[in-house]
This record gives C-alpha cells, sequence and structure tokens, in this order.
C-alpha cells in the first residue's frame, strides 16, 4: 500500500512561532520529496523539494528529511498569517507520486 | 505567465451528462496530469501522459477518458457524469519525469453533478 500520511490539523500556532509539519510515507524506496502550499480554494503551490538526507532551507522554510524514519518535515520560522494555509506533501513511490491529505495550519495573530 | 490555464472554472452537470475539461500549459513542459481533490483525500491521480502521444492510468481512472491533444494541451472527458465525480479536478505539468519534477498547478474545475 502506497501511503503518505499527515496530521490534518488543524495545527495553530501564534505568529511569529516556528510551524512545524510532519509526513511519514511508506515506502522505503523512495527518492524525492515536496511540499505544497494551498490556500483555500486555490491550486497546490510548489514551496520546497528535496532528495537527499538533512536540512534543505529556503529563507523562512525548512525542509528536513529522514529516509531511515521515512519521514519528511517543513518547518516555517517567524510564522505570519498570510502562511495560513493547507500543506501538503508529496513523496514519488516507484512509478508513482502521492500526496498525502494535508495539514491545515493557523497561524493566530 | 499564463502557466497552466483551465477551462472551465466551475461547472454543474446532471447525472448522465457528458463534458471536456481543458487544460493547457505554456511552459513547454513534456508531462501533463488530471488530478481529483476530495475532502479528506488529497489528490489523486486519474490520467497522465509522460510525453507528447502516450497516456495512462492512474490511481482513480474509471469513468474518465484523456485526450493529449499536443504537447500543450491534455482533456479530460467524462462520459457520463455521475455524483461521486463530484469534485475539483487539478490539471498539472511538469518538465519531465513525473516522479522526480515539481508538478505546476492550474487553477482548478469545481464541478458538481446533481
Amino acid at each position: 500500500q502506497k501511503e503518505v500520511e499527515q496530521n490534518s490539523g488543524p495545527l495553530s500556532v501564534p505568529e511569529g512561532a516556528i510551524a512545524s509539519l510532519n509526513c511519514t510515507y511508506s515506502d522505503r524506496g523512495s527518492q524525492s520529496f515536496f511540499w505544497y502550499r494551498q490556500y483555500s480554494g486555490k491550486s497546490p503551490e510548489l514551496i520546497m523539494f528535496i532528495y537527499s538526507n538533512g536540512d534543505k532551507e529556503d529563507g523562512r522554510f525548512t525542509a528536513q528529511l529522514n529516509k531511515a524514519s521515512q519521514y519528511v518535515s517543513l518547518l516555517i520560522r517567524d510564522s505570519q498569517p498570510s502562511d495560513s494555509a493547507t500543506y501538503l506533501c508529496a513523496v514519488n513511490m516507484d512509478d508513482d507520486m502521492r500526496f498525502g491529505a494535508g495539514t491545515r495550519l493557523t497561524v493566530k495573530p | 505567465n499564463a502557466g497552466v490555464t483551465q477551462t472551465p472554472k466551475f461547472q454543474v452537470l446532471k447525472t448522465g451528462q457528458s463534458m471536456t475539461l481543458q487544460c493547457a500549459q505554456d511552459m513547454n513542459h513534456n508531462s501533463m496530469y488530471w488530478y481529483r481533490q476530495d475532502p479528506g483525500m488529497g489528490l489523486r491521480l486519474i490520467y497522465y501522459s509522460a510525453s507528447e502521444g502516450t497516456t495512462d492510468k492512474g490511481e482513480v481512472p474509471n469513468g474518465y477518458n484523456v485526450s493529449r491533444l499536443n504537447k500543450r494541451e491534455f482533456s479530460l472527458r467524462l462520459e457520463s457524469a455521475a455524483p461521486s465525480q463530484t469534485s475539483v479536478y487539478f490539471c498539472a505539468s511538469s518538465r519531465v519525469d513525473r516522479t522526480n519534477q515539481p508538478q505546476h498547478f492550474g487553477d482548478g474545475t469545481r464541478l458538481s453533478i446533481l
């Protein structure tokens, strides 16, 4: 069974805090990992991708990958109300790309 | 930059009616995809086209057909709509192979089947 699991939330953090979003996946052979942001009623928008174990930073966003434990996370530093959205994790599995159902994040002013 | 353009944005159909959802991309991408998104279930792949002239089934292909008209355009057809096909449909594209390339999404089509 090809699965990508995310806590549906909602995850609520105060403005300025660090938001931590987690994703686990079932296929130990997965090599490519993506995070998308989706505002309500809008389309998914790519935030970051990561292929190697460790951390990858882009501005306020950091993706962390641990293939041995089969999880990938997204950290959002200095969270802003404009970061309030659903965050989708996507993982390649064999010749397929699977999306998690998403975690809804709310950043409160 | 238009990116991925989907038409229509909204549609209401009666059970048994047919319709075609249109998608076009202007990024010179080789691969294109159709997804449906239902509450609590994430994005599920309906069909994809790895390159011009090829199409393949995804996770949930039943009740749908596709046509890769040219490199830019990829359409999704519902031959006999059913209420279970009420969903938001997204078209996406990527430069090459879908499993290790980021995908770029259109704005979606919100489809209701009565």
